[in-house]
């Protein structure tokens, strides 16, 4: 199993441009998250799904936008970067029993706005 | 609103000596507390889930305690190497299946 895959690792995008990070897994993971994680703040929730066609917000959606088509992706999309939106982006999953299941979580894609 | 406090922000000790990272929590209603190691520029992996009835869960060196009555877990690992400097975060589930909180971690430095 590859586990949590994020693509790309790496972007730079100028303020007012859009771009779309793809989580996949391949563990049959019935949830899923978008995370930010920025320095002295710790991880912060965007958005989740809890199954394939569901999405909802977390702590900090604005400004991003998420779509669950298929069970094992997950899309997160910027429509216009903001510098406000660089970041370090991480992409969970864990099945649906969550109580006894850990998260899995993706090696990340390094965001800069300039 | 939870939150979730790890102190020291960072931490350096010899190699070969024991340690205990702290991990606080302000709501006990919590459903499992989950201890992550993080790698400069890398993901992060899981290396212990508490549940909420659980005290205690080891793995091989490391050993993470939860006390729910007094919000705090910690993290407690034996004869530390060079191969354990890195950043130590701490997560608590809560209040529904989506709601995580992290804490912003512990830097670990294990000098050779």
């Amino acid at each position: 199993n590859a586990g949590v895959t994020q693509t790309p690792k790496f972007r730079v995008l100028k303020t007012g441009q859009s771009m779309t990070l793809l989580c996949a897994q391949d563990m049959n993971h019935e949830y899923m998250y978008w995370y930010r994680q920025d320095p002295g703040m710790g991880l912060r929730l965007i958005h989740y799904s809890v199954g394939e066609g569901t999405t909802a917000k977390g702590e900090v959606p604005d400004g991003y936008n998420v779509s669950r088509l298929k069970k094992q992706n997950f899309l997160l999309g910027l429509e216009s970067a903001a510098p406000s939106q660089t970041s370090v982006y991480f992409c969970a999953s864990h099945p649906l029993e969550v109580l006894f299941y850990e998260q899995y979580f993706g090696p990340g894609t390094r965001l800069t706005v300039t | 609103k939870q939150e979730v406090t790890q102190i020291p922000a960072a931490l350096s000790v010899p190699e070969g000596e024991n340690l205990v990272l702290n991990c606080s929590f302000t709501d006990s209603a919590i459903y499992n507390l989950q201890w992550f190691r993080q790698d400069p520029g890398k993901g992060l992996t899981s290396l212990l889930l508490i549940q909420s009835s659980q005290r205690e869960q080891t793995s091989g060196r490391l050993n993470a305690s939860l006390d729910k009555s007094s919000g705090r877990s910690t993290l407690y690992i034996a004869a530390s190497q060079p191969g354990d400097s890195a950043t130590y975060l701490c997560a608590v589930r809560d209040g529904g299946y989506q709601k995580v909180t992290f804490g912003t971690g512990t830097k670990l430095q294990v000098i050779p």
